[in-house]
């Protein structure tokens, strides 16, 4: 079965301190997987990709096939980072999105 | 360009009746997706239009069923509500699917009572 793990409900950390936000999936294949976020009264969007390889906001996810892990992680954590944080996978047929339960990411000065 | 646009944004119903929502995608978007989200199972997959056929399904009731327009506009409808209907329904919308970027609409808050 497609499923994606996130197993933490809440992150604190203080500004400038580190970020590892931990995703796990369970996928037949090769993953197509995102990261999303939604920043307090905004919508939910696109954080960034595991295709691209791109860092957004100095966010970056590596692709770990062996241990079917996606971690968010960012060196130096910023007030504004505070937010509710997806993983998503998408479907073998790329027609729907499975996301894990979210992680609430709270930077504190 | 325009944002995805959802209506109504806030709706309460009572238990039994059914209610429908719309959901406008971004202009030149032909896939549009709907999600539940409750604080209890998080984001859900409902269904999956792409150029008015439902290309994928997930594990919902019958009650709950959609479709979608020419424009690429879509509805989605939950007959027989129940209380634990109540959610906030998101809609989201891409250029092909789910491997793409979804662009999400602020969501309709249905309460059930």
């Amino acid at each position: 079965a497609q499923r994606v793990t996130q197993p933490e409900k809440l992150l604190s950390v203080f500004k400038g301190a580190p970020v590892e936000l931990k995703c796990n999936y369970s996928y037949s294949g090769s993953p197509e997987l995102f990261w999303y976020v939604q920043y307090s009264r905004q919508r939910l969007q696109l954080l960034l990709r595991h295709i691209s390889r791109e860092s957004i906001k100095g966010f970056t996810a590596d692709l770990n096939k062996g241990e079917t892990s996606f971690h968010l992680k960012k060196p130096f954590a910023q007030e504004e980072d505070s937010a509710m944080y997806y993983c998503a996978l998408s479907n073998q047929a790329g027609t729907a999105l499975i996301f894990g339960k979210g992680t609430t990411l709270s930077v504190s000065s | 360009k325009a944002g995805v646009t959802q209506t109504p944004r806030y709706l309460i119903k009572t238990r039994g009746q059914q209610v429908t929502l719309s959901c406008s995608p971004i202009s030149g978007h032909r896939s549009v997706s709907w999600y539940q989200q409750t604080p209890g199972q998080g984001l859900q997959f409902l269904f999956e239009y792409f150029s008015e056929t439902q290309r994928n399904k997930g594990n919902f009731p019958g009650r709950f069923s959609g479709r979608q327009f020419s424009n690429s506009r879509s509805e989605m409808n939950v007959s027989t509500l129940e209380l634990g209907d109540s959610a906030l329904y998101l809609c989201a919308s891409s250029l092909a699917g789910g491997a793409y970027e979804q662009y999400f609409g602020p969501g309709t808050r249905l309460t059930v009572t």
